[in-house]
């Protein structure tokens, strides 16, 4: 059973589209996150949700929009997409804080926008 | 903002060799992960250090956080190909903050 659970794993896109991300987690996880990761490997959060409560909300273009429908899911909607959203977007969860059990991400879905 | 800067940024070694990645800042962070990633994947999790000088070791990888916990190092003993990966180290601050600080990362290759 895949811990954390992105779909879909690329997405290939023109700009102005529309498009969602997935990502469902069965660890019993209280608390889950979106990182972008850019070309060169770096890893920057975006969003976090605390039971479905938004917790962290990094300055992130108001085109990208999290919703939580419930502390299992936490899906990510972007809209008119541009150039620059172009790159690998995780999901990760964890158990309270990340202090001490880490995050369980993953595989990411690689967004390509044309 | 707490920053954490990794080096070397990249690293092209043989097998059988030993190395050593840092992982520093001049903030104090509570606990310091490090994560390994592979092309393709996510991130994952290979140890969290949380007490000042602390040293764990995971076969032939040994992980040490600084005595001020700002910093941390990873060696890594007769480097193996599969050993190769993205080598992240986040660290977190405490509390009831939820945010892991990322830094940029250390591209391991190892060559047979």
């Amino acid at each position: 059973d895949t811990a954390v659970s992105q779909t879909p794993k690329y997405l290939v896109t023109q700009m102005g589209n529309d498009k969602s991300i997935k990502c469902e987690q069965n660890l019993g996880h209280d608390t889950m996150y979106w990182y972008k990761q850019d070309s060169k490997k770096f890893l920057k959060i975006m969003f976090s949700y605390n039971n479905k409560e938004l917790i962290i909300n990094e300055t992130v273009p108001n085109r990208f929009s999290p919703k939580s429908p419930d502390k299992a899911h936490l899906n990510l909607h972007i809209n008119s997409l541009e150039l620059g959203d172009s790159a690998v977007y995780f999901c990760a969860s964890s158990q309270v804080g990340a202090g001490s059990s880490g995050y369980t991400f993953g595989s990411g879905t690689r967004l390509t926008v044309v | 903002t707490q920053l954490l800067e990794q080096s070397p940024q990249f690293l092209s070694i043989q097998e059988g060799e030993n190395l050593t990645v840092y992982c520093n800042s001049s903030s104090v962070f509570s606990s310091l992960q490090w994560y390994r990633q592979e092309p393709g994947e996510g991130p994952v999790l290979l140890v969290t250090v949380v007490t000042g000088g602390e040293v764990k070791k995971l076969k032939r990888l040994t992980f040490q956080f600084g005595d001020a916990r700002k910093d941390s190092s990873l060696h890594i003993t007769a480097a193996q190909p599969g050993d190769t990966g993205l080598y992240l180290c986040a660290g977190h601050s405490g509390g009831s903050n939820y945010k892991l600080t990322f830094g940029k990362g250390t591209l391991l290759t190892v060559n047979p």
